[in-house]
């Protein structure tokens, strides 16, 4: 399959523990992007890479994200000390530099926060 | 700040005939709007995209325009058919900043045969 991965596909935690998200892109792809999505509600940008450098955080990414993509293929997200307010579903996308591409969405990590 | 509205309730549809959503937005100037398909559960899925200077794009039996006097996007799903029962959602797509997406609320559409 040469699609988007996501590792794992649910996670729970308790309050306050860190957890950590990988996604492989698809490989010829140099963007790649974490977005966030609540139930009925469309997904919300949170950060994006191109191959290795972080160019956008959204203002929804607090200090306690941190995304990183080390060689410019896998990526992983990072969240220190959970909250509630961070159940959601995280999807990762990428796509490639053509203008006129669509992005390219994993199947998504369902995260809840006991 | 940017804004997107699709309808929130569910268009019911009768199988056969044609389903059309609409995408609104306020406070932006997208260079390409997009329009993604997602099942419960999974990922969004990338269907069409349609550039500013475009009004109209087709894939099979997809249609969508683009009006940016109105901003606004509409999307035709021609002779539905139960498989199209799935929740499509309207991205705007600024382009020069990364390609990054902003979404709609998305809007459920239940097919019957």
């Amino acid at each position: 399959d040469t699609g988007v991965s996501q590792d794992p596909r649910h996670k729970i935690t308790k309050r306050g523990q860190n957890v950590t998200f990988r996604c492989d892109p698809i490989s010829e792809h140099n963007r790649l992007y974490w977005y966030r999505q609540t139930l009925g509600q469309g997904p919300e940008f949170l950060t994006y890479f191109q191959n290795e450098a972080q160019l956008e955080k959204s203002r929804l990414l607090s200090d306690r994200f941190s995304a990183e993509r080390p060689k410019g293929s896998f990526s992983t997200l990072e969240i220190q000390r959970t909250e509630q307010g961070d159940s959601a579903m995280y999807l990762c996308a990428s796509r490639g530099t053509g203008p006129t591409e669509g992005q390219f969405f994993g199947p998504g990590t369902r995260l809840t926060v006991l | 700040s940017q804004k997107i509205e699709q309808n929130s309730e569910a268009l019911n549809i009768q199988e056969g005939k044609t389903a059309t959503l609409t995408c609104n937005y306020t406070n932006y100037s997208p260079a390409y709007l997009q329009w993604y398909r997602q099942d419960p559960g999974r990922g969004p899925v990338f269907l069409l995209l349609i550039r500013e200077n475009e009004k109209e794009k087709r894939k099979e039996r997809l249609k969508v325009t683009f009006d940016t006097t109105l901003k606004q996007s509409l999307f035709h799903i021609t002779a539905s058919q139960p498989a199209d029962s799935a929740t499509y959602l309207c991205a705007l797509d600024g382009g020069a900043a990364g390609n990054k997406l902003t979404f709609g609320g998305g809007t459920r559409v239940l097919v019957k045969p």
